[in-house]
This record gives structure tokens, C-alpha cells and sequence, in this order.
């Protein structure tokens, strides 16, 4: 099947900084890509969807201002936490869809991010 | 809105069946997925069923819908050890935004 990753796999951060998460589709184009959140023991939150060149959608209660997200090509959409806050730590996952009409997804192993 | 509810906790024998449950609201759903996330993991996808089907077998896996009530079940044929995992259900509309609505997950854990 199709393969999905990110990097890093784990990241430690200081209140503050700014961490790039990296999606990246490895043998297909994804024409749409999406940006979850899980908590501990919790299941999946969408927090975005991006489509290729064109801005992200966020879902309700997401600050697009502090989770940027930039698709800039086929294979590779990126997840910024700016100014990153402990209440962000959080484990991050993204998936990818290829070309329209498309009924799957195909997800990365996410990135677990701890803030201290 | 959306919603889709599942059971928390599921604990079965070696060898047994597991059953897991998955409840949805968006009548509208075309595709129903079931996944797996074992600890620390991401997701992998276990099966899926289009809407239009009642049933569907894949190895020891056998899915059941039930469009009526909005009711999708998993069934685990000879559940083994490697089995414990979240089991999560998610719902699609492939004519809106591609979205899946996840479940809450299961967390089943199977004894030897």
C-alpha cells in the first residue's frame, strides 16, 4: 500500500520555540493531505485539511495562526506549532489521500512533541 | 453534528472472538473504516465497507453493517495476543471533504 511518513518521530521542545513537523507522501502524489491530534487515550481530532497550493482548512477551535500548515507540493505538507505552549504536547499524526474521489487514507506514524 | 461512539474497554480470551461495536449519526456516511493503533503507532488500516453492503469477510476479520441503525460491528475470528490494540471505526463522505470522523476506540486486550 501507500506509504506515509514524518519527521521527527519525537521531538522535546522549550515553551516558546517553534517546532516543524514534516509529512510526506513516499510513492504517490496526495492531492490532499490531513493534520490530526490525538491525546493520551483519546482518539482522533482533525485539526486541518490542505490541499496542495492552496490554503488549509481548519477545523472549528483550531488556531490557524499557531498551527501553520503549508502543502507547497504533491508529496510533502508541513505542520508548524508556534510558539509552542506545554498544553501543546500532543501526538501528531497525518494522513494523505491520492487524487479525486479517493476513499482512503493513508497515514504517517506520527510525531509524538513534548513541550517543557 | 457527526458523532460515532464506541465501547471503551474490551477484554477476551486467546482464541475467542472479539466483537467490537461502533455506533454512527451522519446517515449520509458512504465509506466505514475500521483501524488499528498499537502503543505509540500510527494507524493501520484493518478493513473497510461501502455503504451499500451489509457485510464483509476478510481473512479472520468479518465486518457487519447495519445502515438502519446506524450500527457497524468488527469481529476478530481466533483472537491472538497481537490483537491488543485501539480499534478505531471511522466514518467518510467522499462527496464533502474527504473527512473522516473517527470513534471514540476500543482498547482491547486479549489474555493469554
Amino acid at each position: 500500500g501507500a506509504v506515509v511518513s514524518q519527521h521527527p518521530s519525537r521531538v522535546i521542545c522549550k515553551s516558546g520555540t517553534s517546532v516543524k513537523i514534516e509529512c510526506r507522501s513516499l510513492d504517490f502524489q496526495a492531492t490532499t493531505m490531513f493534520w490530526y491530534r490525538q491525546f493520551p487515550k483519546q482518539s482522533l481530532m482533525l485539526m486541518a485539511t490542505s490541499n496542495e497550493g492552496s490554503k488549509a482548512t481548519y477545523e472549528q477551535g483550531v488556531e490557524k495562526d499557531k498551527f501553520l500548515i503549508n502543502h507547497a507540493s504533491l508529496t510533502l505538507s508541513t505542520l508548524t506549532v508556534t510558539s509552542a505552549h506545554p498544553e501543546d504536547s500532543s501526538f501528531y499524526i497525518c494522513s494523505a489521500g491520492a487524487g479525486t474521489g479517493f476513499y482512503e487514507q493513508y497515514f504517517g506514524p506520527g510525531t509524538r512533541l513534548t513541550v517543557t | 453534528g457527526e458523532d460515532v461512539e464506541q465501547s471503551l474497554f474490551l477484554s477476551v480470551r486467546e482464541g475467542d472472538s472479539s466483537v467490537i461495536n461502533c455506533t454512527y449519526t451522519d446517515s449520509s456516511s458512504t465509506y466505514l473504516y475500521w483501524y488499528k493503533q498499537e502503543p505509540g503507532a500510527g494507524l493501520q488500516l484493518l478493513t473497510y465497507i461501502f455503504s451499500n453492503m451489509d457485510m464483509k469477510q476478510d481473512q479472520r476479520l468479518t465486518v457487519l453493517l447495519n445502515k438502519k441503525d446506524k450500527h457497524l460491528s468488527l469481529r476478530i475470528a481466533d483472537t491472538q495476543t497481537g490483537d491488543s490494540a485501539i480499534y478505531f471505526c471511522a466514518e467518510s463522505n467522499p462527496s464533502g471533504t474527504y473527512k473522516y470522523i473517527f470513534g471514540t476506540g476500543t482498547r482491547l486486550k486479549v489474555l493469554a
